[in-house]
């Protein structure tokens, strides 16, 4: 069985710029929620997809968007960098929508200079 | 809206050392509870859930309480060793519109030899 797999594992860019995170779920998992975990924080939800479709949103702006293939995988995009953006964002994958036992990935951590 | 509230960190024990971390929550209706260490440069990982008053969750020797009337969630372990030195994170699981997990802030738990 696979588990959640993200890339890059690190990234830096400057404040502006657009980013794009990608995650794979684990095998078998119909549904990706992204989340943003700031220095010395807990995760914060951003988003969930299910079916490709976004499934529930957190309190974050327009600029954080997201897509779910065909395949489950999803992608994270982010526009118009802000240095608060700087963080780990982790994506976790679970069996259904309103799954609760979520598996995550590694993370991939965004350094916004 | 729901909340997770932990103790103040960082934790600091000696090896064999008993533990024990605070975890109380805010939620409307009847959350599952949860969980996760985070390893140094890893994602995270679930350590332990349950999903109904006084359900006790267990793993690797750590064990945790739902106590509904204290809505609390404690995690405790009986002789911690050095391999557990992590971050430990408590959330809750909302199901309905928009399911997520909600997360506490995190503890440091640093065990020496």
């Amino acid at each position: 069985e696979t588990g959640v797999t993200q890339s890059p594992t690190h990234l830096i860019k400057t404040r502006g710029q657009q980013v794009t995170l990608r995650c794979s779920s684990q095998s078998g998992h119909n549904t990706v929620s992204w989340y943003q975990q700031a220095l010395g924080q807990g995760p914060q939800f951003i988003f969930q997809y299910y079916r490709e479709e976004e499934n529930g949103r957190g309190n974050f702006p327009p600029r954080f968007s997201g897509l779910q293939f065909p395949n489950y995988s999803s992608e994270l995009n982010v526009n118009a960098l802000e240095l608060d953006d700087s963080a780990l964002y982790l994506c976790a994958s679970s069996l259904l929508a309103g799954g609760e036992t979520q598996y995550f990935g590694p993370g991939t951590r965004l350094l916004v200079l | 809206g729901d909340s997770v509230t932990q103790m103040e960190g960082p934790v600091t024990l000696s090896e064999e050392a008993f533990l024990t971390i605070n975890c109380t929550y805010t939620a409307t209706g009847y959350p599952s509870l949860f969980w996760y260490v985070q390893y140094p440069g890893e994602g995270l990982q679930l350590l332990l859930k349950a999903t109904k008053a006084d359900d006790k969750g267990s793993n690797k020797g750590f064990e945790a309480t739902y106590r509904k009337e204290t809505t609390s969630f404690h995690l405790e372990k009986g002789s911690v060793q050095v391999s557990d030195s992590a971050v430990y994170f408590c959330a809750l699981f909302s199901s309905g519109a928009n399911s997520k997990l909600t997360f506490g802030k995190g503890i440091t738990l640093s065990v020496r030899p």
